[in-house]
C-alpha cells in the first residue's frame, strides 16, 4: 500500500474556473476526509465520508464545493467558479473508523492557486 | 462551539533541551486527540494517538499526555534535534466524527 494519493498535487488555474481533485485513500480505510489549509493555519474540516456515505459536512462550506466517492474508494472534489480566496492546500486523510483508534493519514495534499 | 488552541505559536530552541508544547479544547467529551507533525509545504504526519480512556502515550523520545477534566494535552519532545524543526499540530476528535485541529506551534531547534 502506497498510503493516501493526491492529485494533482498543484492546480493554478484563473477565477471562475471549476477545478477537480481526487483523493485514493488507504484501500481498507472506511473513512475518507477532506480538509483546506491556508498558510500558517491548521487544517479547515470540509467534510467526510463513510464507506460512499458523507456524513458530515462543514456548516463554512459553500454551494461551489461538491466531493464525491461513489464507491467507497477513491473521492473527488470539485469547486466550481473558483475565487481568488479559494486558494490553499487541499488536503485528504482516511482512517479505519469504529476501531476506536482512528489513526488519521494524511495525503501529501493539492495545492489550488486561483489567479 | 468545539475550538482547539495551541500555545505557544512559535518556538525556538538550542539543539539538546527538552520542551513541552501544550493544546488546549473546548469540549471535554472527547473521543480521542492525535499530535500531528508537518515539513513545510508538506501533507502531515501522525505521531501519537491518545484515546479518551488513556492518560499517556510514548513513542521514542515523544511523550503525549491528556488531562479531559481539565481540557489539555501536552507533548513532550526529549532531547531535541534540528531534525524536530516543523510546525506540529493538535487535533480533537469529538464524538468520534470529525477532527478539529489548532493552529499549531512551529518549532525550530538550532544546532
Amino acid at each position: 500500500d502506497t498510503g493516501v494519493s493526491q492529485n494533482p498535487r498543484h492546480k493554478i488555474t484563473k477565477r471562475g474556473q471549476n477545478v477537480t481533485f481526487r483523493c485514493d485513500p488507504i484501500s481498507e480505510h472506511n473513512r475518507l476526509y477532506w480538509y483546506r489549509q491556508t498558510l500558517g493555519q491548521g487544517p479547515e474540516f470540509l467534510t467526510y465520508f463513510q464507506n460512499e456515505a458523507q456524513l458530515e459536512k462543514s456548516r463554512l462550506l459553500s454551494d461551489r464545493f461538491s466531493a464525491e466517492r461513489p464507491k467507497g474508494s477513491f473521492s473527488t472534489l470539485e469547486i466550481q467558479r473558483t475565487e481568488q480566496g479559494d486558494s490553499a492546500m487541499y488536503l485528504c486523510a482516511s482512517s479505519l473508523g469504529d476501531s476506536g483508534a482512528n489513526v488519521l493519514t494524511f495525503g501529501a495534499g493539492s495545492r489550488l492557486t486561483v489567479l | 462551539k468545539q475550538e482547539v488552541t495551541q500555545i505557544p505559536a512559535a518556538l525556538s530552541v538550542p539543539e539538546g533541551e527538552n520542551l513541552v508544547l501544550n493544546c488546549s479544547f473546548t469540549d471535554s467529551a472527547i473521543y480521542n486527540l492525535q499530535w500531528f507533525r508537518q515539513d513545510p509545504g508538506k501533507g502531515l504526519t501522525s505521531l501519537l494517538l491518545i484515546q479518551s480512556s488513556q492518560r499517556e502515550q510514548t513513542s521514542g523520545r515523544l511523550n503525549a499526555s491528556l488531562d479531559k477534566s481539565s481540557g489539555r494535552s501536552t507533548l513532550y519532545i526529549a532531547a531535541s534535534q534540528p531534525g524536530d524543526s516543523a510546525t506540529y499540530l493538535c487535533a480533537v476528535s469529538f464524538y468520534g466524527q470529525n477532527f478539529v485541529f489548532g493552529p499549531g506551534t512551529r518549532l525550530s531547534v538550532l544546532p
